[in-house]
């Protein structure tokens, strides 16, 4: 079954070390999206990229990276981790086949000491 | 900016009863419009996505209807059960998606 995964499920890290949050999707889906998920503030985009080589800044980018060199990979690199930092991370994929409904992975939860 | 906002953000009821969960949005320029759930600490999982073009959309208990006019959704819950107690999410998509915050459901055995 297809199926979109992220690693690791949770992390620990120290304030300026560089942090990478791997998603690997294997519905063939062109759109990718990261989002985080902070209480009081839902859900808001990071980045998202519409296919190989594209990416695009989302609502709260700052501090983050993204490059998608395949269809089925889309990390996301926190520069240097803040404390601010500290949330839950979804990867989600979507397509026109499935009428760009989204499908999300199990997030990452990342803690920044 | 698309607002989404969902009312209310929590809400308790005994277990058989039937309810409704809202969605507003302020842009009435959607593609779509996607219902999901949250467990604690889990992901989200897809209920029912609503293309701009149709009202409504309906999977086993669950029935969700779509006024783009009036920047509504509602997700009708039958017959609830215990097991329905979770967050539920709507998203509403343009260029991009835009959520709302939840409401919290709990269903009383």
């Amino acid at each position: 079954d297809a199926e979109i995964t992220q690693s690791p499920r949770h992390k620990i890290t120290e304030t300026g070390r560089q942090v990478t949050l791997a998603c690997h999707q294997t519905w063939n889906h062109n759109n990718m999206f990261w989002y985080r998920q902070d209480l009081g503030h839902g859900l808001r985009l990071i980045h998202y990229s519409y296919g190989v080589h594209d990416t695009n800044k989302g609502e709260v980018s700052d501090g983050y990276s993204v490059s998608r060199s395949n269809t089925e990979d889309l990390p996301l690199t926190l520069e240097s981790a803040a404390s601010s930092q500290t949330s839950v991370y979804f990867c989600a994929s979507s397509s026109h086949n499935d009428n760009y409904g989204y499908t999300f992975g199990s997030g990452t939860r990342l803690t920044v000491v | 900016k698309q607002e989404v906002t969902q009312i209310p953000a929590a809400l308790s009821v005994p277990e058989g009863e039937n309810l409704v969960l809202n969605c507003s949005f302020t842009d009435s320029a959607i593609y779509n419009l996607q219902w999901f759930r949250q467990d604690p600490g889990k992901g989200l999982t897809s209920l029912l996505l609503i293309q701009s073009s149709q009202r409504e959309q309906t999977s086993g208990r669950l029935n969700a209807s779509l006024d783009k006019s009036s920047g509504r959704s509602t997700l009708y819950i039958a017959a609830s059960q215990p097991g329905d107690s979770a967050t539920y999410l709507c998203a509403v998509s343009g260029n991009q998606f835009y959520f709302g915050t939840g409401t919290s459901l709990t269903v009383i055995p």
